[in-house]
């Protein structure tokens, strides 16, 4: 399988703990985004980098979050002391910067904060 | 940030088309339509896309009015297997990210 891949799948910590997800995109693509999803929303955007470079980042990605993508390959998403509030789907995508620009989504990290 | 409207449920008996429709009523000249599902438990799926004409691919038929304020996206033949959330999504390539609404959820039954 070739497509995007996060790991772990679940993920339970409990309050004030740190955790760490991975994503893995498409080999050659060199744009990946994180976006975070609650339960009967859309997914909402959080942050994207071209290669190695974090681009942009969104109001919701608080000074608690933190995402990197040291070599332009897998991506980490890191949430320090975390809330109940954090407790969601958080997916990773990638895509081409061609003229399509369609992003692929992996099957998501789900967390729960207890 | 959602700049689309859909219905949020709609249902579709099995083999029949299924016609999910949606408003744009923000839309620039230069977004694109592009619409993506989501089956349960897995992370969203591609499944077309345009500016101004219609496009079809294997998946499915995109309709976009001459306004561009609404667009549908047809399954020709539903099945179980089409059972998800839809989302449509107004999207430039400027801004690099999707702002995914609500969706519709498509029931498709026996």
């Amino acid at each position: 399988d070739t497509g995007v891949s996060q790991d772990p799948r679940h993920k339970i910590t409990k309050r004030g703990q740190n955790v760490t997800f991975r994503c893995d995109p498409i080999s050659e693509h060199n744009r990946l985004y994180w976006y975070r999803q609650t339960l009967g929303q859309g997914p909402e955007f959080l942050t994207y980098f071209q290669n190695e470079a974090q681009l942009e980042k969104s109001r919701l990605l608080s000074d608690r979050f933190s995402a990197e993508r040291p070599k332009g390959s897998f991506s980490t998403l890191e949430i320090q002391r975390t809330e109940q509030g954090d407790s969601a789907m958080y997916l990773c995508a990638s895509s081409l910067t061609d003229g399509l620009q369609i992003q692929y989504f992996g099957a998501g990290t789900r967390l729960s904060v207890l | 940030d959602a700049k689309t409207t859909q219905p949020p449920s709609m249902d579709c008996a099995e083999g029949r088309a299924a016609n999910l429709p949606c408003n744009h009523s923000t839309i620039s000249g230069n977004e694109y339509v592009y619409w993506y599902r989501q089956i349960h438990s897995q992370g969203p799926q591609y499944i077309i896309h345009g500016l101004k004409n219609n496009e079809t691919n294997e998946m499915a038929s995109l309709i976009i009015t001459e306004d561009r304020k609404s667009s549908t996206l047809i399954l020709p033949h539903a099945t179980l297997r089409d059972t998800a959330v839809y989302y449509c999504i107004d999207f430039t390539y400027n801004f690099n990210k999707f702002y995914f609404g609500s969706g519709t959820k498509l029931n498709v039954k026996p």
